[in-house]
């Protein structure tokens, strides 16, 4: 089955200071991965995925994330973290079947930004 | 912004009740899904749903569960007798169909906060 795992509850970093969400992932065939991003009392907000190509996906709100396969990780990353990135982040990924189809997330990571 | 929106954004219900959550999804998408999410814990999905009929159910969507899309806009989760252990964030999601090779994501709306005394 397709699962992904976030190892970190809560990342606290300070502003400015570059910012790393781990994921790692399980797939069976090519992998094709997405983060989410949910503020407080609000739905969940895509960022970015990798379905293919160049192994740094450049996504919303200055965020990337570096597909890894040796080490089947995804993580997030942000060069300068701001106070107003504080909120959960899901990392997730799809069925085996392409078109619309369910995602499975993780159980996600707080980060906290803080001056 | 096109935008996936849902009511009420909080239901409080009785156990053995029956409830109705309401979903508008973007308008051209043709995907549409439900995800609930029980305080503190991870996003969980329930169902999915293209061309008026399930494609994918999850072992938590049994028979107390259902979905329907009754107008041309509107996408609905019913729960006929609601447990107290429903009681979570529920999220409708929608989607373009994408390819066999390619993903598209989803676009979620804010959330109904179901709570069930």
């Amino acid at each position: 089955a397709q699962s992904v795992a976030q190892p970190e509850d809560q990342v606290n970093v300070a502003e400015g200071n570059p910012l790393t969400v781990k994921c790692t992932y399980s797939v069976s065939g090519n992998p094709y991965l997405f983060w989410y991003v949910q503020y407080p009392n609000r739905g969940l907000q895509f960022l970015l995925k990798y379905i293919t190509g160049d192994n740094l996906v450049k996504g919303s709100y200055g965020f990337e994330a570096e597909f890894n396969k040796s080490q089947t990780s995804f993580h997030l990353k942000k060069p300068s973290a701001l106070v107003s990135d504080s909120a959960l982040y899901f990392c997730a990924v799809p069925g085996v079947t392409g078109g619309g189809n369910k995602l499975t997330f993780g159980t996600g990571t707080q980060l906290k930004v803080e001056l | 912004e096109p935008e996936v929106t849902q009511t009420p954004s909080h239901q409080v219900t009785q156990m053995g009740q029956e409830v109705i959550l309401r979903c508008v999804p973007i308008s051209n998408h043709l995907y549409f899904y439900w995800y609930r999410q029980i305080l503190g814990q991870k996003v969980e999905f329930l169902v999915s749903f293209y061309n008026n009929e399930i494609s994918e159910k999850s072992e938590i969507f049994d028979d107390q569960f259902s979905v329907e899309r009754p107008d041309g806009s509107n996408f609905t989760l019913k729960i006929r007798s609601t447990k107290l252990e429903d009681s979570a964030m529920y999220f409708c999601a929608s989607s373009d169909p994408g390819t066999t090779s390619s993903y598209n994501e989803q676009f979620f709306g804010p959330g109904t906060r179901l709570t069930v005394l």
